[in-house]
């Protein structure tokens, strides 16, 4: 069956500083990978989406960047916080292919001082 | 542009009644993909449902069953004899072609008391 890991589960970060979430799916290949992000009044906001090794989608300009240099691998990362990034931070993967139900992770959540 | 409306924000049931959680979708698409996800307290989304927009059949899974309808594009989710554990935000989304297919358009959810 297939997993999907989330790591750290929360993080508390300084404004100014960097940010690395890493999210690793087990028990498929080729997987769609996503980064979603759910700010207080439960919305959630697509980030990024890639369909294969270094094929990133950005759907939401800021100033975060996603890399997948592995199949089963996709992190989210920043060169400085803002405080408008603090969220839940959530992955998730979905079987290679069109309108597939995505599987999501624990999620972290990240908390900018 | 695809849209997917819930407009229940909260709703509170006590133990063992029945509840509908509502979720109206836009598309101009011909082919879409609808779903519903339960989120509880730890916060991890957990799948319940994908329906494509060909089979309008209605779909039943122990105490949960989901309505769809084109006409009024509606995909509506019912719990019978609702439980504590049914408490959760409840998220219906929405995947189309023209708003690509890899992606879900989330409604804003609807949290769900359920009230011993």
């Amino acid at each position: 069956s297939q997993t999907i890991h989330q790591w750290p589960a929360t993080l508390v970060q300084p404004v100014g500083s960097p940010l690395s979430l890493e999210c690793t799916v087990e028990g498929t290949s080729n997987p769609n990978l996503y980064w979603y992000r759910q700010a207080a009044g439960r919305g959630l906001q697509l980030l990024f989406y890639s369909v294969g090794i270094g094929q990133i989608s950005s759907e939401v300009p800021q100033n975060l960047s996603a890399s997948r240099p592995q199949d089963r691998q996709f992190i989210l990362s920043s060169k400085k916080l803002l405080l408008s990034d603090s969220g839940f931070y959530l992955c998730a993967w979905s079987r290679g292919g069109m309108y597939n139900e995505q599987f999501f992770g624990p999620g972290t959540r990240l908390t900018v001082l | 542009a695809q849209k997917v409306t819930q407009a229940q924000t909260e709703i509170s049931v006590v133990e063992k009644e029945d509840v509908t959680l509502d979720c109206v979708y836009e598309t101009r698409d011909t082919t879409y993909y609808l779903f519903w996800y339960k989120q509880p307290p730890s916060g991890e989304l957990v799948f319940l449902i994908r329906r494509n927009s060909f089979d309008e059949q209605n779909e039943i899974s122990g105490r949960y069953s989901w309505n769809f309808q084109k006409s009024t594009s509606s995909f509506n989710f019912t719990i019978t004899a609702s439980q504590v554990v049914d408490s959760a935000v409840y998220f219906c989304a929405l995947s189309s072609s023209g708003a690509g297919s890899y992606q879900l358009t989330f409604g804003k959810g609807t949290k769900l008391s359920v009230i011993p």
